[in-house]
């Protein structure tokens, strides 16, 4: 059972624009979340996280909103740029660092 | 040094042959992962190791043997794998097991079985 969804596989925005990433989470355990990104052949690269005492993260172009009640968190990229295109997972953990990942969201920012 | 170094980058392997894959991390870190990753699907946790001990291992086939010979390695031996353990196989580190932060995933070894 699929406890990180993303339920939008791919996205498209144009270059300049704000992409929103979208991920929900079933597990009301989870008290830390994280943002990955992923280009094909390569591990994914941390961005950014939050944990459950707060409900924004900001750190330059990359900001986590995170709803504790409606168990969804996003990622916004202002301005978006065509090196942001790659696969974004979000993942969740539970007190420790066992992470569970969603599914993925492909972006491509269009120059 | 913030890596995380996974060797090989790719490996193919008939079904009877015996391989391991190797990991190597220089942050300090105590929790070491491995994770597989199908295509298009997310990474999943297979085994952690924490102060070089195994913490968790979800419920993966023998077939499939980690190792942690000191804090800064961590192998995983193959035997007797099946074309579908074919899978892009993920290490990753993080400072400990319990802490809140974020883990640092290595390139990746590509594994095809045949």
């Amino acid at each position: 059972d699929q406890q990180v969804k993303q339920n939008s596989p791919s996205l498209s925005v144009q270059e300049g624009r704000i992409s929103i990433l979208n991920c929900d989470y079933t597990n009301s355990m989870f008290d830390y979340f994280l943002w990955y990104k992923k280009y094909p052949a390569e591990g994914p690269t941390f961005l950014i996280s939050i944990s459950s005492i707060k409900d924004k993260n900001e750190d330059g172009r990359f900001t986590v909103f995170l709803n504790k009640s409606a168990k969804h968190l996003s990622l916004h990229i202002v301005p978006s740029q065509p090196g942001d295109s790659a696969v974004y997972f979000c993942a969740a953990s539970e007190v420790g660092n066992q992470f569970y990942f969603g599914t993925g969201t492909s972006l491509t920012v269009i120059p | 040094d913030t890596e995380v170094t996974q060797t090989p980058k790719h490996l193919v392997m008939g079904m009877t042959n015996k391989k391991s894959l190797k990991c190597e991390q220089h942050m300090g870190h105590r929790a070491m992962y491995w994770y597989k990753q199908k295509a298009k699907k997310p990474p999943e946790l297979m085994f952690v190791y924490s102060y070089e001990k195994l913490s968790i291992n979800e419920s993966v086939p023998s077939r499939f043997s980690p190792e942690c010979p000191n804090s800064s390695l961590l192998n995983l031996h193959l035997h007797a794998l099946q074309p579908e353990d074919s899978a892009l196989y993920l290490c990753a580190s993080s400072p400990t097991e319990t802490g809140y932060t974020e883990a640092f995933f290595g390139q990746g070894t590509r594994l095809t079985v045949v």
